[in-house]
């Protein structure tokens, strides 16, 4: 499978504790995008990667969320002191900068703080 | 402030008509369009895309219309099937198909044997 793997896909978590999600992207694509996507809303952009380089975080990003992509290959999104406005899907997706395709979508974790 | 807006959360038709899903947008800084389908629990698969500079592209039962001026776009789907039933989101970059996108809440179709 060359698609883009997301682990895990479900969480669980109590509130207040801290959760990691990991994010590998298709091999030869340098972007990499989490998204977070909540009941009948549509994904809304968190942050964006081009290599290692963090280059764009929404204001949704609040500073209890963090993301790395240390080797420029995959990522881990990062979440700490969870709340319970923080379940959701998160997404992640990547594409070839320079390329003229589009982003390729993981299946996506699923958050729920209880 | 939604930029991206898909103003029917839902949508039925029967099997073997048209669908169309619409999709409205306010920043004329927008140069592609993109549209994925998602099944529940999974990620969004992408479908189809237009380029500012055109106003159709086809492919297969799927055709996308871009109305600049209106600032609308609309997702044809000919002959839909039930396989077709699911979110439908409506997606826009101003870099490329592979940018940032900022998505419309989505509609979910159900096409009926």
């Amino acid at each position: 499978d060359t698609g883009v793997s997301q682990d895990p896909r479900h969480k669980i978590t109590k509130r207040g504790q801290n959760v990691t999600f990991r994010c590998d992207p298709i091999s030869e694509h340098n972007r990499l995008y989490w998204y977070r996507q909540t009941l009948g809303q549509g994904p809304e952009f968190l942050t964006y990667f081009q290599n290692e380089a963090q280059l764009e975080k929404s204001r949704l990003l609040s500073d209890r969320f963090s993301a790395e992509r240390p080797k420029g290959s995959f990522s881990t999104l990062e979440i700490q002191r969870t709340e319970q406005g923080d379940s959701a899907m998160y997404l992640c997706a990547s594409s070839l900068r320079g390329g003229d395709t589009e982003a390729f979508f993981g299946q996506g974790t699923r958050l729920t703080v209880v | 402030d939604q930029q991206v807006k898909q103003n029917s959360p839902s949508l039925s038709v029967q099997e073997g008509r048209i669908s169309i899903l619409n999709c409205d947008y306010t920043n004329s800084m927008f140069d592609y369009f993109l549209w994925y389908k998602k099944y529940p629990a999974e990620g969004p698969t992408f479908l189809i895309s237009i380029s500012s500079i055109k106003d159709k592209n086809e492919d297969g039962r799927f055709t996308v219309f871009l109305n600049k001026s209106a600032k609308h776009l609309s997702l044809h789907i000919v002959p839909s099937q039930p396989g077709d039933s699911a979110v439908y989101f409506c997606a826009a970059s101003m870099v490329s198909p592979g940018g940032k996108l900022i998505f419309g809440q989505g509609t979910e179709l159900s096409v009926k044997p």
